[in-house]
């Protein structure tokens, strides 16, 4: 079965700063991989996905996020964090498959803090 | 703009009582589905559905559960509230599942129990 792990429930960083969030996964084949962002007392939006083009994904507000096969990871990174960016990241896997292999499964969350 | 609509965005009930959250989705999505979302355990699948009608446990349906009678409405019932079903509900949708489609979630329906 499909898994996410997200090291670190928080992070922070300071503004300016490199942001690095970390995300495994445990598939026998490569899977879709996706990045979403929660802002206080919302929904969740997508940042990026992963579907096997590029393995380094453009998303939106800065992110970018590099699929390593070899190392299992989905990491996402910014390179200049803004206050703006505070808000908690899902990690999500699902199987290139119909049915209920196909559907999401989200890792745990990080919440990103960032300091002035 | 498609949306994924939350008729609450902030609910107080009753232990004991029943509670209905509705979601409706305006993208014509085959796939919706219901979360709870708690700190630090993340988003877990409570139901979903592939079509009207059809509906599937999730990996935690207990004391749950939900209604599609039409392609762009899917309720989540609360058969008899406890405190411990206090959380965030999240409904999501998809045009397609396994296929590298993302969810376009709602706003979330913060429910107490009390």
């Amino acid at each position: 079965a499909q898994s996410v792990t997200q090291l670190g429930s928080h992070v922070s960083v300071s503004e300016g700063a490199l942001v690095l969030l970390r995300c495994n996964y445990s598939s026998s084949v490569p899977p879709y991989l996706f990045w979403y962002v929660q802002y206080p007392n919302q929904g969740l939006q997508l940042l990026l996905k992963y579907t096997s083009a590029a393995t380094l994904v453009k998303g939106i507000n800065g992110f970018e996020a590099e699929f390593k096969k070899s190392e299992t990871s989905f990491h996402l990174t910014k390179p200049s964090a803004h206050m703006s960016d505070a808000a908690e990241y899902f990690c999500a896997v699902s199987d290139r498959y119909g049915g209920s292999q196909g559907n999401l499964i989200f890792g745990k969350g990080t919440k990103l803090s960032v300091k002035p | 703009d498609v949306k994924v609509t939350q008729s609450s965005r902030y609910l107080v009930k009753r232990t004991g009582e029943k509670v209905f959250l509705e979601c409706v989705q305006d993208m014509d999505h085959e796939n919706m589905f219901w979360y709870r979302q708690d700190p630090g355990l993340g988003l877990r699948l409570i139901y979903f559905s592939y079509d009207v009608k059809m509906k599937e446990k999730g990996d935690i349906p207990e004391g749950y559960s939900v209604s599609r009678e039409k392609k762009e409405r899917f309720s989540l019932i609360l058969e008899s509230a406890s405190t411990n079903q206090t959380s965030m509900y999240l409904c999501a949708s998809t045009a397609q599942v396994g296929d590298g489609y993302g969810y376009t979630f709602g706003s979330g329906t913060r429910l107490t129990v009390v």
